[in-house]
């Protein structure tokens, strides 16, 4: 069975520091799909970034970057100068090639000014 | 602009009573899916549907059906609703492509008493 897992409830970050939030997954397709997604306290879900599981180079978008280790089933997200506007909600999650999604318990990120 | 319109965007129920929420896409995208968001569980898929005519289980779909009758629209039923079923519903939809982010309405906060 497809499973992500956010172990970080909560994150606290200085504003203009880095912050890395960790996702693992666990699946035995071959192809698949991960991504990130914001939610802000106002509750909409924004989409932030995509990595491939044939993607050989790690995704860039912005601000924000995935650090994908294929081989430890991890897709951690990077944001690099945290902004105030950063604090939010968290989620990671995998697409299957039967369409599956699955999203983790997501982490709380709160940047600190 | 309207992208992923979810109707209505809040509901409450008595036990036993019935209601469909509505979705509706205008980006002409194949795929289109229903989650139920509960605190400290992130998102958790409920049907979902790859076309026209066409629905599928996901993680949690005991207690609910789904209708696609048309491309653009996405019906999520509660034949008789229980207090558990309490919870915020967020519609999606996507490309059908597995790389393709989703597109996610602004959700429906439903409590059942």
């Amino acid at each position: 069975a497809q499973k992500i897992t956010q172990t970080q409830p909560g994150m606290f970050v200085q504003e203009k520091e880095a912050v890395t939030l960790d996702c693992t997954y666990d699946t035995s397709d071959q192809s698949y799909g991960l991504f990130w997604y914001k939610q802000p306290s106002s509750g909409e879900m924004i989409f932030l970034i995509y990595q491939g599981s044939y993607d050989e180079q790690n995704a860039t978008e912005g601000r924000y970057s995935l650090n994908f280790q294929k081989a430890r089933k991890s897709a951690n997200l990077v944001i690099s100068a945290s902004q105030l506007g950063d604090s939010a909600m968290y989620f990671c999650a995998m697409r299957t090639n039967n369409n599956d999604m699955r999203f983790g318990a997501g982490t709380r990120l709160t940047v600190k000014p | 602009n309207a992208g992923v319109t979810q109707t209505p965007k809040f509901r409450v129920l008595k036990t036993g009573q019935s209601m469909t929420l509505l979705c509706a896409q205008d980006m002409n995208h194949e795929y289109m899916y229903w989650y139920r968001q509960d605190p400290g569980m992130g998102l958790r898929l409920i049907h979902y549907s790859v076309g026209e005519g066409t629905t599928a289980k996901g993680e949690v779909p005991d207690g609910y059906n789904v209708s696609r009758l048309k491309k653009q629209n996405f019906l999520l039923g509660l034949e008789s609703a229980a207090p558990s079923q309490t919870s915020v519903y967020f519609c999606a939809s996507s490309r059908d492509s597995l790389n393709q982010p989703q597109h996610f309405g602004d959700g429906t906060r439903l409590s059942i008493l």
